[in-house]
């Protein structure tokens, strides 16, 4: 596709439940992030992957979060025993390169009842 | 802690006027995006620059890396230019890869 494409755009769940977020990056762009924008804050940085592997997992919250990337392109962020507060936007980015411009995905919003 | 600091938070302004919006960030960094996000929409990137000025459009942003300071301006303003803006860095010297965002700033232009 043209653009950053994430799927679902929106997902509610129940608190402890486990869900999967998706990122489908424009075509040739080997840096991937994940971000994650809380209502009314800018976005916060969850995880890098440059190619198949995670550059930098620094901005994970917790161990309940975890992200692969297996073949380079497609990626997706999954988290486990959601909790209420996870409720937010995840945005995915892709670039080129780790120092070009990122593209966003709309974004999944996500809401734990 | 490294934090990038916007503004104003928000600001509405009529159609026509000159807009500034402002950015400061506390440490070195490698570049500074300017990105755009319109309600229940997605962000665009509109600016990623490291020195200087650019410009698109009615759109122009500048850095001052002495002062860790960074605007961005709308000359001629519209009502489609209503929308939140953020800065975002990426910071030199070891830290996170991805960017590090302001709380963005909420701009209306009333016709």
């Amino acid at each position: 596709g043209a653009g950053v494409s994430q799927t679902p755009s929106n997902k509610v769940t129940e608190k402890g439940k486990y869900v999967e977020l998706r990122c489908d990056p424009i075509s040739g762009h080997t840096a991937l992030y994940w971000y994650r924008q809380s209502l009314g804050q800018g976005p916060e940085f969850l995880i890098y992957f440059q190619g198949t592997g995670a550059a930098d997992d620094s901005g994970l919250p917790n161990d309940r979060f975890f992200a692969v990337r297996p073949e380079g392109s497609v990626s997706t962020l999954k988290i486990q025993r959601t909790e209420r507060g996870d409720s937010a936007v995840y945005l995915c980015a892709s670039s080129l390169t780790l120092q070009g411009i990122q593209y966003f995905g709309a974004g999944t919003r996500l809401s734990v009842l | 802690k490294n934090e990038v600091e916007q503004s104003p938070q928000n600001l509405t302004a009529q159609e026509g006027e000159f807009i500034t919006i402002n950015c400061s960030y506390s440490v070195g960094i490698s570049a500074l995006h300017w990105l755009q996000q319109h309600p229940g929409g997605g962000i665009v990137s509109l600016f990623m620059l490291s020195s200087g000025k650019k410009k698109h459009g009615r759109l122009i942003a500048t850095i001052n890396i002495q002062e860790k300071h960074s605007s961005l301006h709308i000359t001629a303003s519209h009502p489609r230019d209503s929308a939140v803006y953020i800065c975002a860095v990426r910071y030199s010297g070891g830290g996170a890869d991805g960017l590090t965002f302001g709380k963005g700033t909420h701009l209306i232009i009333q016709p």
